[in-house]
């Protein structure tokens, strides 16, 4: 079975620091897919930034990039020179296919000025 | 493009009633998924349906259904409902062409609840 594991609840950086959101997953299935999504407070999901299995280099989205160690099955996201507005819930994701994706608990980021 | 739209924003409903959510994907998306947003279950996936056929389902009772319309626009429905069914109700498109991994794009959500 798929699974997500975030194991901080919550983490406090400042303005203009970078900051490293854990996530480790369990599949024994080779080819899936790993996922960022934001969650203000109005609720909607952003999606932020997307690696694949087979992908050999780390994904990069802007200010976000994806620390990815297959080896250790963590997909971490980075986010470099906080910004206020990076507030909010964020979630790590799996996919296989185009099956459903499982979540996990989920990290609060407050960044502060 | 425009985003995922879904509707209505807030809803209030009372215990044994009934409730109809809409959601329209992303222009060329053909994959629709359902999720249920809870401060105790966290995100729980109700199903997705592509190309009008249910192709994936969670573990949610009958109560909980839906449908997919010949433009991908898609409704779910949730019957006689409880109070437990109040949640953030997630709606997410897909690309899904081929085969390989898509991201899913999430509209704003359905705010339901229920007294």
């Amino acid at each position: 079975a798929q699974k997500i594991t975030q194991t901080q609840p919550g983490m406090f950086v400042q303005e203009k620091e970078a900051v490293t959101l854990d996530c480790t997953y369990d599949t024994s299935d080779p080819s899936y897919g790993l996922f960022w999504y934001k969650q203000p407070s109005s609720g909607e999901m952003i999606f932020l930034i997307y690696q694949g299995s087979y992908d050999q280099q780390n994904a990069t989205e802007g200010r976000y990039s994806l620390n990815f160690q297959k080896a250790r099955k963590s997909a971490n996201l980075v986010i470099s020179a906080s910004q206020l507005g990076d507030s909010a819930m964020y979630f790590c994701a799996m996919r296989l296919g185009f099956q459903k994706l499982v979540f996990g608990t989920g990290t609060r980021l407050l960044v502060s000025p | 493009k425009a985003g995922v739209t879904q509707t209505p924003r807030y809803l209030i409903k009372t215990r044994g009633q009934q409730v109809t959510l809409s959601c329209s994907p992303i222009s060329g998306h053909r994959s629709v998924s359902w999720y249920q947003q809870t401060p105790g279950q966290g995100l729980q996936f109700l199903f997705e349906y592509f190309s009008e056929t249910q192709r994936n389902k969670g573990n949610f009772p009958g109560r909980f259904s839906g449908r997919q319309f010949s433009n991908s626009r898609s409704e779910m429905n949730v019957s006689t409902l409880e109070l437990g069914d109040s949640a953030l109700y997630l709606c997410a498109s897909s690309l899904e062409e081929g085969r390989g991994t898509y991201e899913q794009y999430f509209g704003p959500g359905t705010r339901l609840t229920v007294t």
